[in-house]
């Protein structure tokens, strides 16, 4: 079946420009999560939905991130006057349910973000 | 605050051989998971291997063994038989067994490892 998928795969943005990243996760799945991972870096948690309710956004490094799942599906990670040091690859996961521990989470390819 | 070191940045090994990689985390829980992901160039995350804290046994898939050392907070990946394919990043993930959803959900990275696969 099809895996978690996200757009646009490259963005270059312009300092201080508004972007919006699309993940869309397999279908079903109940949890996801958005995780940025900078050059040379492992992924860094970002935030963590369950359904439509965003439950933990204790990794979003500032209140330029955004992130929402408004129909417990689609999830969109926005970020307001991007600065250079946004810069990374963005990526996104989904599992079934995110309690249990058994379920595997399934990455896309990721948004490579580019703050010129 | 749970924490994972990989100190191979890059590691380099002969078609066919074996290959280890390190990684060491720091916990105060008892129960909880690690992982060993595959990144290829593509930058699509894959799992390789599960390890649960509670079982002693060494988690094992196909080509691939984990050596589990819970008392040494150490938990390292052999590649047997290694394939050009398995040229890659490799980065060691760690994430609490909790019950509920939350933080416990997501997961803990290594720096990774850039595996080389020499013909």
């Amino acid at each position: 079946g099809a895996g978690v998928s996200q757009s646009p795969r490259y963005k270059v943005a312009k300092r201080g420009q508004d972007v919006a990243l699309r993940c869309d996760p397999i279908s079903g799945h109940v949890s996801l999560f958005w995780y940025q991972q900078a050059l040379g870096q492992g992924p860094e948690f970002l935030t963590y939905f369950q359904n439509e309710a965003q439950l933990d956004k204790s990794g979003l490094p500032s209140d330029r991130f955004f992130a929402e799942r408004p129909e417990g599906s689609v999830s969109t990670l926005k970020i307001q006057r991007t600065q250079q040091e946004d810069s990374a690859v963005y990526l996104c996961a989904s599992s079934l349910e995110a309690a249990l521990p058994t379920y595997e989470q399934y990455f896309g390819p990721g948004t490579r973000l580019t703050v010129t | 605050a749970q924490t994972v070191t990989q100190s191979q940045p890059e590691m380099s090994v002969q078609e066919a051989e074996t290959v280890t990689l390190s990684c060491t985390y720091d916990t105060s829980e008892s129960d909880y998971y690690l992982f060993w992901y595959k990144q290829p160039p593509s930058r699509q995350m894959i799992l390789v291997i599960r390890q649960e804290a509670y079982k002693q046994q060494n988690a094992t898939e196909n080509r691939f063994s984990v050596n589990f050392q819970k008392a040494a907070k150490s938990f390292s990946l052999k590649i047997s038989d290694s394939q050009l394919g398995d040229a890659a990043m490799y980065f060691c993930a760690y994430r609490s067994a909790g019950n509920y959803g939350g933080s416990q959900g997501n997961l803990i990275f290594g720096k990774g490892t850039k595996l080389s696969v020499k013909p």
